[in-house]
């Protein structure tokens, strides 16, 4: 079976931390994904990667960057956290299409 | 961009009773996802539909795409409290994928 491995099920950070979330996955998948999910707005796209070294943008990349220096690892780095990015943020990983394999998730709260 | 509508948005039904869940596109669905979230956990993948009038199951869930692929319906039959959880529809939009807003369903013992 997939596995994709979230660092930090869940995190409380403080307005101006830096904050790291890990995704690992363990079936040498092409594509990562980083997702938010908030209530009412389902999940909305913020990074993804099709190789290592590589990313493109989602619909908000805004205040969000990764790094994939290795083909099963991909993070999502919030350089200066504010408070309206609480929320559940989902990676995902996938060989081929679309059939996504999502980790547990990681809920972060920016007090 | 694509706009998936989901309807309902939640659901509580009695434990045996059968259900349907809605998905609607703005545009034509090329390749319609249907993912399960328990609360506060990960999607799991159930289906994907491609074909216009394709119908897939998987135990009690069956999930249909409309000829004009422009809408997809996940029914349950004969409900359990482990069928609960948030179901979404996802679709292939232009390298990417889109997500409704989910259906939350309640399943009462």
């Amino acid at each position: 079976d997939v596995k994709v491995t979230q660092s930090s099920r869940y995190l409380v950070k403080r307005t101006g931390e830096k904050v790291f979330l890990e995704c690992v996955q363990d079936m040498d998948h092409e594509n990562m994904f980083w997702y938010r999910q908030d209530p009412g707005l389902g999940l909305r796209l913020i990074y993804f990667s099709y190789d290592v070294k590589m990313k493109e943008k989602g619909d908000i990349p805004e205040g969000y960057s990764v790094s994939r220096e290795k083909k099963e690892r991909f993070s999502l780095i919030l350089e200066s956290a504010s408070t309206n990015q609480t929320s559940m943020y989902l990676c995902a990983s996938s060989l081929y299409g679309w059939e996504l394999f999502f980790g547990e998730g990681s809920r972060l709260t920016v007090l | 961009s694509q706009e998936l509508e989901q309807s309902p948005q939640s659901l509580i039904v009695q434990e045996g009773k059968n259900l349907t869940i809605n998905c609607t596109s703005s545009k034509t669905l090329y390749g319609l996802y249907w993912y399960k979230q328990k609360y506060g956990e990960g999607l799991i993948f159930l289906m994907m539909l491609q074909k216009g009038g394709e119908e897939k199951s998987h135990e009690k869930i069956t999930a249909k795409l409309d000829e004009k692929k422009q809408q997809s319906s996940l029914h349950i039959t004969a409900s359990q409290p482990s069928h609960a959880g948030i179901y979404l529809c996802g679709a292939d939009d232009n390298n990417d994928m889109r997500f409704g807003a989910g259906t939350r369903l309640t399943v009462k013992p």
